[in-house]
């Protein structure tokens, strides 16, 4: 199976920052890459697909970038409603593996 | 609206059984693969099961194999999952969730049904 590393586990930012996630593949992945948002008790929520695709209704300070086996999700100025968990998910195979999840706390 | 909305979580002794249903709507459900994915208390997500839209490709984590079961209806618009021989790491938030094209991310997710497996 592909093993999915994300860092830094926590990050502890404040609004208006600029902060970055990062998630490395055990192999490659192509662009077969995605981004979720999840908040307390809520289900996950879709950001980012094929790597650096924003999902509609994603505002335009959410990107992401990548290929191969190392990817990057980018906040450009932290909001009040983005502290929350990320997840990065890959589908490169029909056995799909998630990140262990980046918790982004206010700081 | 589009949603899906699982049911048939609860409390199940070790070894027991259950099934969870996802019902569909908003959309056609028939062109779309649908995936189980869950979360145990306080952890990750952990994909479960996938089905292809005619239900003729299927795949699970090894943590399920053999004990679980994916299903669709699509004359119902519904996704089940039976889970057999039940364990107390089987514990989790179940979600339900939709690729948005086939062999894609999970665009659409239900808001989970819990499952708790204790004596």
């Amino acid at each position: 199976d592909i093993q999915m590393t994300q860092s830094p586990s926590t990050l502890s930012a404040s609004v208006g920052d600029r902060v970055t996630i990062t998630c490395r593949a055990s192999q490659s992945i192509s662009t077969w890459l995605a981004w979720c948002q999840q908040k307390p008790g809520k289900a996950p929520k879709l950001l980012i697909y094929k790597a650096s695709s924003l999902e509609n209704g994603v505002p335009s300070r959410f990107s992401g970038s990548g290929s191969g086996t190392e990817f990057t999700l980018t906040i450009s100025s932290l909001q009040p409603d983005d502290f929350a968990t990320y997840y990065c998910q890959q589908y490169n195979s029909y056995l799909y593996t998630f990140g262990q999840g980046t918790k982004l706390e206010i700081k | 609206e589009v949603q899906l909305v699982e049911s048939g979580g609860g409390l199940v002794q070790p070894g027991g059984s259950l099934r969870l249903s996802c019902a569909a709507s908003g959309f056609t459900f028939n062109n779309y693969e649908m995936n189980w994915v869950r979360q145990a208390p306080g952890k990750g997500l952990q994909w479960v099961s996938y089905i292809s839209t005619s239900g003729s490709t299927i795949n699970y984590a090894d943590s399920v194999k053999g004990r679980f079961t994916i299903s669709r209806d699509n004359a119902k618009n519904s996704l089940y999952l039976q889970m057999n021989s039940l364990r107390a790491e089987d514990t989790a938030v179940y979600y339900c969730a939709r690729e948005k094209y086939s062999g894609d991310a999970f665009d659409l997710w239900g808001q989970g049904t819990m499952v708790t497996v204790s004596s």
